[in-house]
């Protein structure tokens, strides 16, 4: 069965810090994935997406960027944090045409 | 954007008792789907509707879809303490593209 992995789980992190969050998938080939970020109490916003290896599309300027260095794995990165950057950062995946997204347990990042 | 909102942003109800959730969108859709997310934790698919389909049904989840309005409201019948969370109506582009839009998120809590 498919499953898809976020870490690390929480970070704390100073503002000016260097950021790289992961996400895996297992059990599936050539995903489409995600990156959102959800601020406190908000709905989510869509940061990156990506259909194939080094495949990377951009929803939202920002402080951010994404790399796919293989088929299963989806980095979020980030060489300056601003304090803006705190929130809850999501990972999810699907396949070809497919409507429903599956969706990682999360980072939860605190920018001080 | 797309971007739905949901209303009403929080709500809390009797166990047992009905919860009737709303949501709003901008523009034409190919579908719509309902997501649930317990506190601080990734988000969970529970049922997707169709533009061409009016109601649908899934256990104690009734969705309706009302494409002149733009509008779908989520029923969770005969609440248990354990559908606290929530819950978010997500939204595609009828132009193809694969990324959903969300909203901001409806919270629910179920009183034992």
């Amino acid at each position: 069965s498919q499953t898809i992995h976020q870490w690390p789980a929480t970070l704390v992190q100073p503002v000016g810090s260097p950021l790289s969050l992961e996400c895996t998938v297992e059990g599936t080939s050539n995903p489409n994935l995600y990156w959102y970020r959800q601020a406190a109490g908000r709905g989510l916003q869509l940061l990156f997406y990506s259909v194939g290896i080094g495949q990377i599309s951009s929803e939202v300027p920002q402080n951010l960027s994404a790399s796919r260095p293989q088929d299963r794995q989806f980095i979020l990165s980030s060489k300056k944090l601003l304090l803006s950057d705190s929130g809850f950062y999501l990972c999810a995946w699907n396949t070809g045409n497919q409507e429903t997204q599956y969706f990682g347990p999360g980072t939860r990042l605190l920018v001080l | 954007s797309q971007q739905g909102e949901e209303d009403p942003q929080a709500l809390s109800i009797q166990e047992g008792e009905n919860a009737t959730m709303n949501c709003s969108y901008k523009t034409s859709i190919n579908n719509l789907q309902w997501y649930r997310q317990n506190s601080g934790r990734g988000l969970v698919h529970l049922i997707l509707i169709r533009s061409n389909e009016r109601e649908k049904h899934s256990g104690r989840l009734r969705v309706t879809l009302d494409t002149s309005k733009k509008s779908s409201s989520l029923l969770i019948t005969a609440s248990r303490a354990a559908d606290t969370a929530s819950y978010f109506c997500a939204t595609d582009e009828a132009t193809g593209a694969n990324n959903l839009f969300f909203g901001t998120g409806t919270r629910l809590t179920v009183i034992p």
